[in-house]
């Protein structure tokens, strides 16, 4: 079974630049989540879906980052325009919830570089 | 919310020698305590997990320990190898849904 796909693997732009990433969940996973990691440090939630629905976006910055989650399978995360701090690796990570709890499987990551 | 702390941040041992990692939570409803491992440019992988109703689960040369009164758990590896060498992360979740997770631990295992 595929694991968590995500697109590109590497990404390197000029601040003020837009960029976007991309996800493709585990099948049959109705959790998506997009995570931020910084360099030395664990992930950090940016959003959280549950089928179509943002359920937790609470830690996205609205004014530069936007995703979505057409039909509740895949998802993508914009950033526009991009500043140096943006710099980190973004994972997409997804789960299956269920009655006895919840297991998260992450993707290989994105890594972006803002220069 | 939930505070997670992992320490050490660093640790090196020889080859065959036993590794500890401990964290500790500080939301007694967690209940959810998943150990991941992350190899230089790729994503974390789980490796091991438990759940608040057990003390301790083991798969092979990993362990995990939980101790709810004390609000800390630890991943205890035996017979190191260099092949463990990567980042060890923790995390706590109260309910399955939003993820907390430590700083992680730098293993590196000597040969």
């Amino acid at each position: 079974e595929a694991g968590v796909v995500q697109s590109p693997r590497y990404k390197i732009i000029e601040k003020k630049q837009p960029v976007a990433f991309w996800c493709n969940p585990i099948s049959g996973h109705n959790t998506l989540y997009w995570y931020r990691q910084n360099l030395g440090q664990g992930p950090e939630l940016l959003i959280r879906y549950e089928n179509e629905e943002a359920v937790d976006d609470s830690q996205l910055p609205k004014d530069r980052f936007s995703a979505e989650r057409l039909k509740g399978v895949d998802s993508t995360l914009k950033i526009q325009p991009a500043e140096l701090g943006d710099s980190a690796v973004y994972l997409c990570a997804s789960s299956l919830l269920t009655g006895s709890g919840n297991t998260i499987y992450f993707g290989e990551g994105s890594w972006l570089t803002v220069v | 919310g939930e505070n997670v702390e992992q320490h050490p941040s660093t640790l090196s041992v020889q080859e065959g020698d036993s590794a500890v990692i401990k964290c500790t939570y500080s939301d007694s409803a967690s209940n959810y305590f998943p150990w991941y491992k992350q190899e230089l440019g790729k994503g974390p992988q789980l490796i091991i997990d438990i759940r608040s109703n057990v003390g301790e689960k083991k798969d092979q040369r990993i362990a995990v320990t939980l101790n709810k009164t004390a609000k800390h758990f630890s991943l205890h590896i035996t017979e190191t190898q260099p092949e463990d060498s990567a980042v060890y992360f923790c995390a706590a979740s109260v309910t399955g849904n939003q993820f907390y997770f430590g700083t992680g631990t730098s293993l590196t295992v000597i040969p």
